[in-house]
């Protein structure tokens, strides 16, 4: 068990639709990282918020969007949904955002159909 | 752009060595990791190495960095069946934590 929390494990929603993933990262770190594996994509770098703030910006698409909470939690928006936006969508924490080890939750299957 | 490379296949007899292999573009990588991804699980960090390392040690794993070839290798020894996953390398540039990851390599072990 690494110690990062996501919620939900499966999610299957429809075109269109828009959905919210949930991740709460080990006690004590600061940074909070999204990425999405497809099978097309492979595994690819979505966001990083450190302390509250957006650090990095990777290939994410204008329909999602992220934040970071006082309290650390982070969530993921998803909207507009298409069927290519189906995939496994993991979220990593650190300590504090630089050359550190990640830790990955188990990640949301998102499913559009 | 970054681009980290990794054949996508590979199988082993249990207590055999694996070889796992890597290549990568980006230059400016400080940091090179490998990631073990079991069957509904995320992305456990197994080990990692500095750039300016040729080798790192680690129980029964032993990475191997040639940064002229830009090529990162992952043995495995005396693999188990436990170990069958799928194996992915990861490179940050210089960039922290911003990983770039390869494809994965799927290892099967074979009892």
């Amino acid at each position: 068990d690494s110690g990062v929390t996501q919620t939900p494990k499966h999610l299957i929603t429809a075109t269109g639709q828009r959905v919210t993933l949930r991740c709460s990262p080990r006690s004590g770190d600061l940074s909070v990282y999204w990425y999405q594996q497809s099978l097309d994509q492979g595994l690819q770098f979505l966001i990083q918020y450190y302390n509250g703030e957006e650090r990095a910006k990777g290939n994410i698409l204008e329909r999602f969007s992220a934040q970071q909470f006082p309290d650390l939690h982070s969530e993921l928006n998803l909207s507009s949904l298409e069927l290519g936006d189906s995939a496994l969508y993991f979220c990593a924490s650190s300590v504090a955002g630089g050359f550190e080890k990640l830790f990955f939750g188990s990640g949301t299957q998102l499913s559009v159909l | 752009g970054e681009d980290v490379e990794q054949s996508l296949f590979l199988s082993v007899r249990e207590g055999d060595s694996s070889v796992i292999n890597c290549t990568y573009t980006d230059s400016s990588s400080t940091y090179l990791y490998w990631y073990k991804q079991e069957p509904g699980a995320g992305l456990q960090l197994l080990t990692y190495i500095f750039s300016n390392m040729d080798m790192k040690q680690d129980q029964r794993l032993t990475v191997l960095l040639n940064k002229k070839d830009k090529h990162l290798s992952l043995r495995i020894a005396d693999t188990q069946t436990g170990d069958s996953a799928i194996y992915f390398c990861a490179e940050n540039g210089n960039a922290g934590n911003m990983l770039t990851f390869g494809g994965g390599t799927r290892l099967m072990v074979k009892p």
